[in-house]
């Protein structure tokens, strides 16, 4: 089992549709929770940090399921430029560990 | 300031040629990370710097040498490469290699080895 795991993508979707990703870790003792988000060569940027109770900004809102080991982002009202490739990065005992990505395609 | 710069953004060396890709950051982050990426893959950790000394070395090839001369500075030396280390290499940057906050990446060097 890998120690980060995120839905294989792509996920083609509609303008204006709601998208959600999920992430799964396998370390309990997990410490803290990112979504980076890539465009097509360009670097890595962090989009969201995830907290434990939950956090949102504009259309974009993170969660934190301790219990099952989760981790999701949901993106309301989608747009063109969501385009990208969003990645789960946990931090474990002081090791950020990348989940593999899931391609978003968003279609006019 | 709250960016990372590297540079050059993009590098075409033979296989003997030696480069260095450089990196750089002024939020006084001890620690500084140098990953290699391959299209549609993941960024893989190369190396860890943390106060400017080596903390980690994922097994990564001698070829590609590694030097923080200070706590803002990060170089990556070259020296050998093959046609496969060809990829996006990106420097970032955190407070401490012991905090839980998030990693700064800096923009990339696009190498191409020919």
């Amino acid at each position: 089992r890998k120690e980060v795991e995120q839905d294989p993508g792509p996920f083609n979707v509609p303008e204006g549709a709601t998208v959600a990703f999920n992430c799964t870790y396998s370390n309990s003792a997990s410490q803290s929770f990112f979504w980076y988000r890539q465009d097509c060569r360009k670097e890595p940027k962090l989009l969201m940090s995830v907290y434990s109770s939950g956090n949102e900004d504009g259309r974009f809102t993170a969660q934190l399921n301790r219990a099952s080991q989760y981790i999701s982002l949901l993106i309301r009202d989608s747009k063109l430029s969501d385009s990208a490739t969003y990645l789960c990065v946990v931090n474990s005992n002081y090791q950020l560990i990348w989940g593999a990505g899931t391609k978003l395609i968003i279609k006019p | 300031d709250t960016e990372v710069t590297q540079t050059p953004k993009h590098l075409v060396m033979g296989m003997t040629n030696k480069k260095s890709l450089k990196c750089e950051q002024h939020m006084g982050h001890r620690a500084m990370y140098w990953y290699k990426q391959k299209a549609k893959k993941p960024p893989e950790l190369m190396f860890v710097y943390s106060y400017e000394k080596l903390s980690i070395n994922e097994s990564v090839p001698s070829r590609f040498s590694p030097e923080c001369p200070n706590s803002s500075l990060l170089n990556l030396h070259l020296h050998a490469l093959q046609p496969e280390d060809s990829a996006l290499y990106l420097c970032a940057s955190l407070l401490t290699d012991s905090s839980y906050n998030e990693q700064f990446f800096g923009p990339g060097t696009r190498l191409t080895v020919l």
